[in-house]
């Protein structure tokens, strides 16, 4: 079966230190990726996504990923973190077959002190 | 403002009560999920809709069923509590099948005593 892994389960960081959480997916075949952001007391929302193209992926707030896949990674990084992103990154791709299904990783809890 | 609305936010229910969580959406989404996410765990999908087809994933309890009564609305239904469905669920739509990008409501903790 599918599967996602985040290696980094917490991470604290002062600010402006850089940021890189780890994603590994285990699918093979055409895959599209994403990194969902829960801030405290929020919903799940979309950081960024990788569908084709460049492989190198900008997204909200200065985030940004590389997908490699030969490595099956697709890593998220910020140069210099704030505050306010203290928060959980949940690292998802789409299920077999290009279905709608999203298939999570066990998410990675960031801290970040000022 | 709200796309995807849940209510109630915080559901308190006894063990073997059946409880009914529900979702609402004003983006006239075609697909509607449901996921269930315990503390540390990543979420799990148990089924979805696209528009009033009903999809089971094969590991989801038959103690879970949903509803969709319309496009706004979806309903998941939890028939016999027990201690191991306390969780947050969450609910997701996403605009059509093959559109990935999926918007998550707030979610509904559920406590069972």
């Amino acid at each position: 079966a599918q599967s996602v892994s985040q290696h980094n389960h917490h991470v604290i960081l002062s600010e402006a230190a850089s940021l890189e959480l780890g994603c590994n997916y285990s699918y093979g075949g055409t895959v599209n990726l994403f990194w969902y952001v829960q801030y405290p007391g929020q919903h799940l929302q979309l950081l960024l996504k990788y569908f084709s193209g460049d492989p190198l992926v900008k997204g909200i707030k200065g985030f940004e990923a590389e997908f490699i896949k030969s490595k099956f990674s697709f890593n998220l990084r910020k140069p210099s973190v704030q505050w306010s992103d203290t928060a959980e990154y949940f690292c998802a791709v789409n299920g077999p077959d290009n279905t709608d299904k999203l298939i999570f990783g066990t998410g990675t809890r960031l801290q970040v002190f000022p | 403002d709200a796309m995807v609305i849940q209510n109630p936010r915080y559901q308190v229910t006894q063990f073997g009560k059946p409880v009914t969580l529900s979702c609402s959406q004003t983006l006239n989404h075609n697909v509607m999920y449901w996921y269930q996410q315990k503390s540390s765990q990543a979420p799990k999908l148990l089924f979805h809709y696209y528009d009033k087809d009903f999809n089971n994933e094969a590991d989801t309890p038959d103690n879970f069923q949903s509803r969709r009564p319309n496009t706004s609305f979806c309903f998941l239904d939890i028939r016999s509590p027990g201690l191991g469905d306390a969780a947050m669920y969450l609910c997701a739509t996403s605009e059509e099948q093959g559109s990935y990008e999926q918007y998550f409501g707030p979610g509904t903790r559920l406590t069972v005593t």
